[in-house]
């Protein structure tokens, strides 16, 4: 069975940082183009960042770029994002997710974590 | 960058009567990569149709995706109560900003 269980939240102040991972069960996740998906309270989603399914290419949205850093442990199965100078606007729901085919950036994706909260604040 | 827009923001129904959602890109866009998401209060979002027109594993028949292009379309049949939520397209890495199903 696909499990993903993310872990890592919490609250820190504006500038602070975090390391968010995901836990992945029931499969390979560096056979899968892994995201993290955000949600802010009360709105939409909004892709964040994704790792490739082979040599680690990585993608950032705008919205983080030069702060977020992705990636990986395939001998723990476990998808990470490092968030930094972190800002008010960055409090969000923090999902992991799993595309429904692995190799390609399909996005579709058949399995999400729980989610973690992130909150900056002071 | 392709840009999603959904209407209605807000769609407002009775159990038992169909609805028509509605995703447009800003630009064409591959159906391989066109998705639709269920997503309900304090739940993670669930895959509804991906491949612009497939049903993803468990979801009922009243569930239909289509379109091509730049407009694509998620209908339900007829609702049930637990279909009011709110739905998202998806375009790869670009979510739309979702319509709201609720009851009337």
């Amino acid at each position: 069975e696909v499990q993903l269980l993310e872990s890592g939240g919490g609250l820190v102040q504006p500038g602070g940082s975090l390391r968010l991972s995901c836990a992945a069960s029931g499969f390979t996740i560096s056979s899968y183009v892994m995201s993290w998906v955000r949600q802010a309270p009360g709105k939409g989603l909004e892709w964040v960042s994704a790792i490739g399914s082979s040599g680690g290419s990585t993608y950032y949205a705008d919205s983080v770029k030069d702060r977020f850093s992705i990636s990986r442990d395939n001998s723990k199965n476990t998808l990470y994002l490092e968030i930094n100078s972190l800002r008010v606007e960055d409090t969000a729901v923090y999902y992991c997710a799993k595309p429904r085919v692995g190799g390609t950036a399909t996005g579709n994706f058949d399995y999400w974590g729980q989610g973690t909260l992130v909150t900056v604040s002071s | 960058e392709i840009v999603l827009t959904q209407s209605p923001g807000t769609l407002s129904l009775s159990p038992g009567e169909g609805a028509t959602l509605s995703c447009r890109a800003s630009q064409s866009v591959s159906s391989t990569f066109l998705a639709w998401y269920q997503q309900k209060p304090g739940q993670a979002p669930r895959l509804i149709i991906y491949g612009a027109s497939s049903r993803a594993t468990g979801i009922p028949d009243r569930f239909s995706g289509s379109g091509s292009g730049t407009d694509f379309t998620l209908t339900i049949g007829r609702l049930e109560p637990e279909d009011f939520a709110v739905y998202y397209c998806q375009q790869r890495f670009t979510f739309g900003p979702g319509t709201k199903v609720d009851i009337k």
